[in-house]
């Protein structure tokens, strides 16, 4: 079955501590996002990258770090600099194509500091 | 930058309509999207509105208006598995998505 799928479902960082959260996909899209939501509120916009060895920054990228070597693949980094780096970390992937306006997400990562 | 808002909440009986109202400010989009999302759940695509006028999908359909900065999602026929949160979101250039705060729908038996 195709589709988005994040890792770990939990995680937890210390003090100090840089955490990489995974996101793979298998549907042969070429854009994929990083949204974070904290409790009842929408999502916003960390990263994106519409092609490999490509990214942009999103409306809050402070604190944050990603990469896209590879079309199925976009890692986000959260660094020691995001002060305040609990919530929900939702990926997601699209085809960069007109007409086709679909976003699909992936089930998320819970990220909780000790 | 972009802006959308929508009501908090919304609470509606069974087999009822309903209808959540999204207002946006922005200089420039490509379309106006909603999600539904279950608590503790990844969002999931409802319905795209690229042009003016309305979207039917099923029990669902949307609606936008580029001229008064407005849109809406309407759900028919509502069932208990339709209680959720829904968001309308701004497509930008690169299909980015720029989220309203939700809105909690609540479906009563």
């Amino acid at each position: 079955d195709g589709g988005i799928t994040q890792s770990p479902k939990y995680l937890f960082r210390k003090e100090g501590q840089n955490v990489t959260l995974s996101c793979e996909q298998n549907l042969n899209h070429d854009a994929m996002y990083w949204y974070r939501q904290d409790p009842g509120q929408g999502l916003r916009l960390i990263y994106y990258s519409q092609i490999v060895n490509d990214f942009q920054k999103g409306d809050i990228a402070e604190g944050y770090s990603v990469s896209r070597e590879k079309k199925e693949s976009f890692p986000l980094t959260v660094t020691s600099a995001q002060k305040n780096p609990t919530a929900f970390y939702l990926c997601a992937s699209s085809i960069d194509r007109t007409g086709q306006e679909t976003q699909y997400f992936g089930p998320g990562t819970r990220l909780l500091v000790l | 930058g972009q802006s959308l808002e929508q009501p908090s909440e919304v609470t509606a009986v069974e087999g009822a309509i309903v209808q959540i109202n999204c207002t946006y400010q922005t200089s420039g989009f490509y379309g106006l999207s909603w999600y539904q999302q279950h608590d503790g759940g990844a969002p999931t695509f409802l319905s795209y509105n690229g042009l003016d006028g309305l979207e039917e999908t099923g029990r669902f359909s949307s609606f936008l208006s580029r001229s008064d900065s407005y849109g809406y999602l309407l759900l028919q026929e509502l069932q208990m598995k339709d209680s959720a949160s829904y968001f309308c979101a701004l497509s930008g250039s690169a299909r980015q998505l720029t989220f309203g705060s939700g809105t909690q729908l609540t479906v009563l038996p």
